[in-house]
């Protein structure tokens, strides 16, 4: 098992540009989430999906569209970006939503000049 | 209020001593509380988790300690070990929602 894909790891965006950030898992969980990873802020949620076709927001829901079309992907979009959206952002699975073992992946560290 | 506030934001121990990070919260619906331990360019993995109708639970050198009436946990790590230098956080579940809150993150160096 791979766990948890993230891709890109590394990106670099202008500003108003619009960008995917790809998320995959193959464990078959139906919880899915993303967070992004600031300096002194912990992790803040995104967007998060309890299922395929269900979606709804977290903390921090502004500038960023998901969608939840199969049980493995769930990707983030950013549809104009700002250099406020410059962060570290993890997507994340669960198999019995949150009181379960939250698995991460690695993380793709994105950069808004 | 769904804040977990986490403290401190740094801590250096020596190799064999007692390492302990606390967390508060003031939303009485929270029902679950996670700790997740991040390596350097590594997303944050489970390490240990409590729910508050126990006051502590154990897993090796790792013990959380819960005061439901503080509002306050905590995370021990004893005999810490160099290889236990990363970042840690804290997290609480409301019951029925599914957003985990997390508090701000405590660096952790162990010295050899």
């Amino acid at each position: 098992n791979a766990g948890v894909t993230q891709t890109p790891k590394f990106q670099v965006l202008k500003t108003g540009q619009s960008m995917t950030l790809q998320c995959a898992q193959d464990m078959n969980h139906e919880y899915m989430s993303w967070y992004r990873q600031d300096p002194g802020m912990g992790l803040r949620l995104i967007h998060y999906s309890v299922g395929a076709g269900i979606t709804d927001q977290g903390e921090v829901p502004n500038g960023y569209n998901v969608s939840r079309s199969t049980t493995e992907d769930f990707p983030l979009r950013l549809l104009s970006a700002a250099p406020s959206q410059t962060s570290v952002y993890f997507c994340a699975s669960s198999l019995r939503g949150l009181t379960g073992e939250l698995f991460f992946g690695e993380g793709s560290r994105l950069t808004v000049l | 209020q769904q804040q977990v506030k986490q403290s401190p934001q740094s801590l250096i121990v020596q190799k064999g001593g007692i390492s302990i990070i606390n967390c508060a919260y003031e939303n009485t619906a929270f029902d679950y509380f996670p700790w997740y331990q991040q390596f350097p360019g590594k997303g944050p993995a489970l390490l240990i988790a409590i729910r508050p109708d126990v006051s502590e639970k154990k897993e090796g050198r790792f013990t959380i300690s819960f005061n439901k009436s503080a509002k306050q946990f905590s995370l021990h790590i004893m005999d810490s070990q160099p290889g236990d230098s990363a970042t840690y956080f804290c997290a609480a579940n409301i019951q029925g929602a599914q957003k985990l809150v997390f508090g701000q993150g405590t660096r952790l160096t162990i010295n050899p």
